[in-house]
C-alpha cells in the first residue's frame, strides 16, 4: 500500500490565485482529514470527511472547500489564495471500526506559500 | 475550549540518556490521546495511542503514560539513540473528530 498520498509537494501561488491539493489513500479508510500547520504551530483541521459525499468543517474552514466523490480522494480547494494560507497542509485517514479509537494515518505534507 | 501544551518546546540529550517528555491538557474529557513524531520536511507517524480507559502505553522503547484526571501525559524514551531526532506531538481527541495538537517538543540526541 502507498498509504496517504499528497501532491504536489511544494507550490507558490500569487495572491487571488485558486488551486487544488490532491490527496489520496488507498488503505479503504472512510475517514479523511485535512490540517493545515503553520510554523512552530501544531495542527489544525480544516474540513474532514467520514465517507463519499459526507464533509464537514473543522476548527478552520474559512477560505477553503473540499468535497468526497469517492472513498479514495479528498481534494481540498483553495478559491482565492490569501498570504494568511501560507502553511503546511497535511491530509490524513483513518480506518472504519469504533469511534473515536483508531489512529490516523498522515500523507507527506504540501508546502504553499502565497505571495 | 481544549488546550494542549507540550513541555520543554526543545530538549538536547547525549545519546543513551533515557528522557521524558511531557504533555498537559485543559479539559479532562478526551477519547483518546496520541502522541506522533515528525521527521523534517515529512508528514506525521503514529507512535502510540492511548484510549481514555488506559493508563499507558508501550512500543519498543517507548512508553507512554496517561493521567486522565489530571490533564497529563508522558512520553518516556528509553536508551535514547540519533535516529530519535525529531520532533514529537502530542495530540487529543474529545467528542468530534477533531485532533488537538500541542506544539510539539524538538528532540536532538547528540552521538
Amino acid at each position: 500500500n502507498a498509504g496517504v498520498t499528497q501532491t504536489p509537494k511544494f507550490r507558490i501561488l500569487k495572491i487571488g490565485q485558486s488551486m487544488t491539493l490532491q490527496c489520496t489513500q488507498d488503505m479503504n479508510h472512510n475517514y479523511m482529514y485535512w490540517y493545515r500547520q503553520d510554523p512552530g504551530m501544531g495542527l489544525k483541521l480544516i474540513y474532514y470527511s467520514v465517507g463519499a459525499g459526507i464533509t464537514d468543517k473543522g476548527e478552520v474552514p474559512n477560505g477553503y472547500n473540499v468535497s468526497r466523490s469517492t472513498t479514495e480522494d479528498f481534494p481540498l480547494r483553495l478559491e482565492l489564495a490569501a498570504p494568511s494560507q501560507t502553511s503546511v497542509y497535511f491530509c490524513a485517514s483513518r480506518p472504519p471500526g469504533r469511534y473515536p479509537y483508531n489512529e490516523q494515518f498522515f500523507g507527506p505534507g504540501t508546502r504553499l506559500t502565497v505571495l | 475550549k481544549q488546550e494542549v501544551t507540550q513541555i520543554p518546546a526543545a530538549l538536547s540529550v547525549p545519546e543513551g540518556e533515557n528522557l521524558v517528555l511531557n504533555c498537559s491538557f485543559t479539559d479532562s474529557a478526551i477519547y483518546n490521546l496520541q502522541w506522533f513524531r515528525q521527521d523534517p520536511g515529512k508528514g506525521l507517524t503514529s507512535l502510540l495511542l492511548i484510549q481514555s480507559s488506559q493508563r499507558e502505553q508501550t512500543s519498543g522503547r517507548l512508553n507512554a503514560s496517561l493521567d486522565k484526571s489530571s490533564g497529563r501525559s508522558t512520553l518516556y524514551i528509553a536508551a535514547s539513540q540519533p535516529g530519535d531526532s525529531a520532533t514529537y506531538l502530542c495530540a487529543v481527541q474529545g467528542g468530534s473528530e477533531k485532533l488537538v495538537f500541542g506544539k510539539g517538543t524538538k528532540l536532538t540526541v547528540n552521538p
